[in-house]
C-alpha cells in the first residue's frame, strides 16, 4: 500500500513558468487536500475535494487551481509561479476523521 | 475564521524533561487533534479528541482536553531523542456536507542528549 504519492519531489521554477503538482492516494478516501507549508507558519489550507467533481478554497487559495480528476487523484496548479509560492507542499487524504499525508513537494521559485 | 493558537512556538529541554504544548480557541471546539512531524518528514496523526474534560494517553504522551473543550494540550514525560519534531495541534470543521482540517502553527522541539 502506498498510501499517498506526490510528485515531483522537488522543483525549481522560475517566476512566472506553470507546473502541476501530482497527488495520488489508493486508500479509497473521498476527501483530499492541499497544503503549503512555511516556516513559522504552520500548515495552510490551499484547496481541498470532498469528493471526486467537486473543489473548495481553503485559507490560501490565491495563485493555485486544482483539479480532482479521478477519487485518487487531486492535482495542483501554479499557473504564473512566484516566489512567495516558495514552499513545502503536502497532499493528503481524510478517512475516519485522520489525515493520511504524501512525503512533501519542496518547491523553489526563483 | 477558526483559529487555533499554539503555544509556545518552540521549546528546547534537557533529554529527560518533561515538554507540554497548548492548545487555544476562542471558541467551542467539537474536536481537536495532535500530528506530529519529524524533521524533513510529514505529520502523522496521533490521536484525536471529542469530549469535554478527556484524558488519553499514548505511553509517555498525555493529551488532555479541556472541560470547556476551549483548549487541549499534549504532554511528553521525560522526553527522549525521539520526541524530536514539531507537534501540531488542528481542528476538523464541517461545512456542507464537506470537512476540512485547520492547523495551529505548530510547537518545535528539540532535545539535547
Amino acid at each position: 500500500n502506498a498510501g499517498v504519492t506526490q510528485t515531483p519531489k522537488f522543483q525549481v521554477l522560475k517566476t512566472g513558468q506553470s507546473m502541476t503538482l501530482q497527488c495520488a492516494q489508493d486508500m479509497n478516501h473521498n476527501s483530499m487536500y492541499w497544503y503549503r507549508q512555511d516556516p513559522g507558519m504552520g500548515l495552510r489550507l490551499i484547496y481541498y475535494s470532498a469528493s471526486e467533481g467537486t473543489t473548495d478554497k481553503g485559507e490560501v487559495p490565491n495563485g493555485y487551481n486544482v483539479s480532482r480528476l479521478n477519487k485518487r487523484e487531486f492535482s495542483l496548479r501554479l499557473e504564473s509561479a512566484a516566489p512567495s509560492q516558495t514552499s513545502v507542499y503536502f497532499c493528503a487524504s481524510l478517512n475516519w476523521g485522520e489525515l493520511f499525508f504524501g512525503e512533501g513537494s519542496r518547491l523553489t521559485v526563483l | 475564521g477558526q483559529q487555533v493558537m499554539q503555544i509556545p512556538q518552540y521549546q528546547h529541554v534537557q533529554e529527560g524533561e518533561d515538554f507540554t504544548t497548548y492548545c487555544n480557541s476562542s471558541t467551542t471546539l467539537s474536536n481537536i487533534q495532535w500530528y506530529k512531524q519529524r524533521p524533513g518528514g510529514h505529520p502523522v496523526f496521533l490521536i484525536q479528541l471529542v469530549k469535554s474534560g478527556e484524558v488519553k494517553k499514548q505511553k509517555r504522551l498525555t493529551f488532555q482536553f479541556g472541560e470547556a473543550k476551549k483548549n487541549s494540550s499534549l504532554h511528553i514525560t521525560a522526553t527522549q531523542t525521539t520526541d524530536v519534531g514539531t507537534y501540531f495541534c488542528a481542528v476538523r470543521l464541517t461545512q456542507g456536507g464537506s470537512e476540512k482540517l485547520v492547523f495551529g502553527k505548530g510547537t518545535k522541539l528539540t532535545v539535547n542528549p
